[in-house]
């Protein structure tokens, strides 16, 4: 069974500056994806970005990246240049392929003006 | 750009009551799925459906739950008679096209059993 990890609770961040938001997980398949998905008051799950296990390049969408450490079974997301609209709750979820999303317990990241 | 869509957006029952919520995935997609978010907590699977089935369904997906999807474009969730802990908010959700299997949400079904 897979399982997800979110430590942090909530996270703040100044506009304009970098965070960085943790994840760990645990899967016993080789072939896996990860993805992190943003949650705005609106309560709407948008996809952040994607990250296949096979690859070992960290996938980034313009201010976002992540940190892939397959060994460690870690899975950050970096946040550059906070934007207040990038405020929201952020999770984390594995999927194996076409499988169910397991998800993480969220984190809520504040964006300071 | 493609979207999947779900109606209502709110619904108040009142506890033993059926209520259907209702999807419509991303046109060229073969994957769909039901999660639930109990407010405050984190997204939980509900089930999955491929080619006409069910593929795999967790706990929470008991006896009055169902699926189905009764047309080409339509995917439902069917709750028999609700009760209180049913409330929270409902995502659809569909993937299967391309090769990243991302799975792309509706916007909710907030569900309030009163």
């Amino acid at each position: 069974a897979q399982t997800v990890t979110q430590s942090q609770p909530e996270m703040s961040v100044q506009e304009a500056e970098t965070v960085t938001l943790s994840c760990t997980y645990d899967t016993s398949e080789s072939d896996y994806y990860l993805f992190w998905y943003k949650q705005p008051p609106s309560r709407q799950m948008i996809l952040v970005i994607r990250q296949e296990a096979y690859k070992q390049q960290n996938a980034t969408e313009n201010r976002f990246s992540v940190n892939f450490q397959k060994a460690a079974k870690s899975f950050s997301l970096k946040i550059s240049d906070s934007q207040l609209g990038d405020a929201a709750m952020y999770f984390c979820a594995c999927a194996l392929n076409t499988d169910k999303l397991i998800f993480g317990t969220g984190t809520r990241l504040q964006v300071f003006p | 750009e493609p979207e999947v869509t779900q109606t209502p957006s709110h619904q108040v029952t009142q506890m033993g009551q059926e209520v259907i919520l209702r999807c419509v995935p991303i046109s060229n997609h073969l994957y769909f799925y039901w999660y639930r978010q109990i407010l405050g907590q984190k997204v939980e699977f509900l089930v999955s459906f491929y080619n006409n089935e069910i593929s795999e369904k967790s706990e929470i997906f008991d006896d009055q739950f169902s699926v189905e999807r009764p047309d080409g474009s339509n995917f439902t969730l069917k709750i028999r008679s609700t009760k209180l802990e049913d409330s929270a908010m409902y995502f659809c959700a569909s993937s299967g096209s391309g090769m990243t299997w991302e799975q792309y949400f509706g916007p909710g079904t907030r569900l309030t059993v009163t």
